[in-house]
């Protein structure tokens, strides 16, 4: 079972560059989200998509955008990419389906450091 | 959602009980009370949560108040393997409330 797969793992950036965070989960979720987690600091939610064909901002969505692509995966895009967004990127899935528990669940992360 | 307040930091002794305190004392009559760790870098794992009613699962239980303004975690025998930060959230499960926001949590250090 695979669950939340995230590509890249690692990646280094010189500012301006862009690249895409792919992520990918296997549970049939509806739901999925994106966050970043700087050092020391609480996850912060960038974007979510609440369902295949939707996708709203978070609380720091500012220099990225996403694609809901299908119901499996949901990229994120760093059009051009800043020092300040170097940090550790998790993607979630959840079910919201009435009667589930709605838990999140993360992917491993995305380490991205820009130079 | 409702916001919580967690202390920073606490420690426990191996093989005690840890009690992690959680405010939330602006919470909702339908927001449910979650709690995940972040063990060091991995992704955040979700351990229980619950409305009013006390939860008790294979990892840890939920104290939740009458007036539901605050809740502690406790996870009964503490190992070093449980050393992790902690978030408490609340939020409208499942089908409202996407913008599932997490706070600074509290990290938990187990000592031996």
């Amino acid at each position: 079972n695979a669950g939340v797969t995230q590509t890249p793992k690692f990646q280094v950036l010189k500012t301006g560059q862009s690249m895409t965070l792919q992520c990918a989960q296997d549970m049939n979720h509806n739901s999925m989200y994106w966050y970043r987690q700087d050092p020391g600091m609480g996850l912060r939610l960038i974007y979510y998509s609440a369902s295949e064909g939707t996708t709203d901002k978070g609380e720091v969505p500012n220099g990225y955008n996403v694609s809901r692509l299908n119901k499996r995966e949901f990229s994120l895009r760093l059009e051009s990419a800043a020092p300040s967004q170097t940090s550790v990127y998790f993607c979630a899935s959840s079910e919201p389906d009435r009667g589930r528990t709605g838990e999140l669940f993360f992917g491993e992360g995305s380490r991205l450091t820009v130079l | 959602d409702a916001k919580t307040t967690q202390p920073p930091s606490m420690d426990c002794a191996e093989g005690r009980a840890a009690n992690l305190p959680c405010n939330h004392s602006t919470i909702s009559g339908n927001e449910y009370v979650y709690w995940y760790r972040q063990i060091h870098s991995q992704g955040p794992q979700y351990i229980i949560h619950g409305l009013k009613n006390n939860e008790t699962n294979e990892m840890a239980s939920l104290i939740i108040t009458e007036d539901r303004k605050s809740s502690t975690l406790i996870l009964p025998h503490a190992t070093l393997r449980d050393t992790a930060v902690y978030y408490c959230i609340v939020r409208v499960p499942p089908a409202g409330g996407f913008k599932t926001i997490f706070g600074a949590g509290t990290r938990l250090f187990v000592k031996a």
